[in-house]
């Protein structure tokens, strides 16, 4: 299986701020990769697949980029809605997996 | 606009089978756009494990680490789709989401609100 390792696993940060959250696979995944946001006692919900393609109706505040074994989640200027737990999910084969997570939280 | 719901039992004995259905609103389970559906599940404070797809056609594919424990069925008629899991543990308590897969891809565009299984005697 791909292992997908996320960094770091919890993050503080302010309203405003701009993060970054890293993903990397332990092999290449080519730009097979998505992104959610879960809050807590909440479903998954889907940010962005194909590693940079922002689903419809999230903010653009939201991107996605990096291909092969390294990918990247930007948040800018961080709102009070986007304090959640982050994950990242290869698809490249059928036998999918997903980060451990990054929780982002108030500093 | 696409719901989808998990129901079945919430508690399960150990070496029994746990059972969850899905139900799916506002689309059909088989009305083309080359949608798939699946299971995943989230231990208590661990990372989200996917289970399984079914495809329209009825085929399935499971994930290789419990493919022996698991299936999922389709049921047109009711428009949902199901889940078993023979022979659980306390290994196997998880909250329980089924959601559809992207056309073309295998990233998961929708989800249930998720079910929680708990496998104790």
């Amino acid at each position: 299986d791909v292992q997908m390792t996320q960094s770091p696993s919890t993050l503080y940060a302010s309203v405003g701020d701009r993060i970054t959250i890293t993903c990397r696979a332990s092999q290449s995944v080519s730009r097979w990769v998505a992104w959610y946001q879960q809050k807590p006692g909440k479903a998954p919900s889907l940010l962005i697949y194909d590693a940079f393609t922002l689903k419809s109706g999230v903010p653009s505040r939201f991107s996605g980029s990096g291909s092969g074994t390294e990918f990247t989640l930007t948040i800018n200027s961080l709102q009070p809605d986007d304090f959640a737990t982050y994950y990242c999910q290869q698809y490249n084969s059928y036998s999918n997996t997903f980060g451990q997570g990054t929780k982002v939280a108030i500093k | 606009q696409l719901q989808l719901q998990e129901s079945g039992s919430g508690l399960v004995k150990p070496t029994q089978t746990l059972s969850l259905t899905c139900n799916v609103s506002g689309g059909s389970v088989t009305g083309g756009g080359g949608y798939s559906w699946s299971w995943i599940r989230q231990p208590p404070g661990k990372r989200l494990e996917w289970i399984g797809y079914i495809y329209q056609s009825g085929g399935t594919f499971y994930n290789p680490s419990l493919k022996s424990r698991v299936s999922i069925s389709i049921d047109r008629s009711k428009n949902q789709f199901s889940l078993k899991v023979t022979s659980v543990t306390a290994a196997d308590t998880a909250i329980y989401y089924c959601a559809r897969v992207g056309s073309a891809s295998y990233f998961f565009d929708s989800w249930g609100q998720g079910a929680l299984v708990t496998v104790s005697s």
